[in-house]
């Protein structure tokens, strides 16, 4: 079977560094997504990483240890509007299956 | 613009009715997926199609049902069987098996009354 985790909550000040982390078990795999989620809204699209190490798009970076079956988030420089919820998901065999979610909250 | 499109956006249910939700997608991708949302939650898999006239069980496919006529087309529908339906629904395709970057319809909020 499939099946991540991620904490719950996270909080931290405006223009901190926040990582959150993912592990993860999978009948096989293709690669580990992250993903935000404002109230109300459908989830977005944030990173992906199929192969082990340190992608960077912008003020996010996504990192994966395939051996460890570990990756995480880092969120840079934090903005007001990055409190939201943020979700890792696994494609395995067939399921797209999504961690519970962390709720970042950014405070001034 | 290519993209998916749920409908209806929110939506009333009574006691003992099915009702269904629409999931539309004109990016020619092979694979869908509906997930139903709790306030405050993560998304939890109901039904996954891989290809059409195909679909799975995801995890909590109890009270639900759905069909894969179409390519473009994955319907959920919430039946009477579902004792505690109210929640946020997500219909979501991908483009290929990696599972890289996962296409969300706008979500269809139910509501038993």
């Amino acid at each position: 079977g499939q099946s991540l985790e991620q904490p719950s909550e996270v909080t931290a000040v405006e223009g901190a560094i926040v990582q959150i982390n993912c592990t993860y078990q999978t009948s096989g795999f293709y690669g580990l997504s992250w993903y935000q989620q404002h109230d109300g809204g459908a989830p977005t699209f944030l990173s992906y990483n199929a192969l082990d190490g340190l992608e960077e798009t912008g003020r996010f970076s996504s990192f994966l240890s395939r051996s460890d079956s570990y990756g995480y988030l880092l969120l840079q420089e934090l903005q007001m509007k990055d409190s939201a919820s943020y979700f890792c998901a696994v494609k395995g065999w067939g399921k797209l299956q999504f961690g519970a979610g962390t709720q970042v909250v950014v405070t001034p | 613009d290519g993209g998916i499109t749920q409908s209806p956006k929110y939506l009333f249910r009574k006691e003992g009715q099915n009702v269904t939700l629409s999931c539309e997608q004109n990016l020619n991708h092979d694979a869908m997926y509906w997930y139903r949302q709790d306030p405050g939650q993560g998304l939890r898999l109901i039904y996954y199609s891989q290809i059409v006239n195909d679909f799975q069980k995801g995890d909590i496919a109890e009270g639900y049902s759905v069909s894969r006529e179409k390519k473009e087309s994955f319907p959920l529908t919430v039946t009477s069987a579902q004792k505690n339906p109210t929640a946020f629904y997500l219909c979501a395709s991908i483009a290929d098996l990696s599972g890289n970057t996962i296409y969300f319809g706008e979500g269809s909020w139910l509501t038993v009354v």
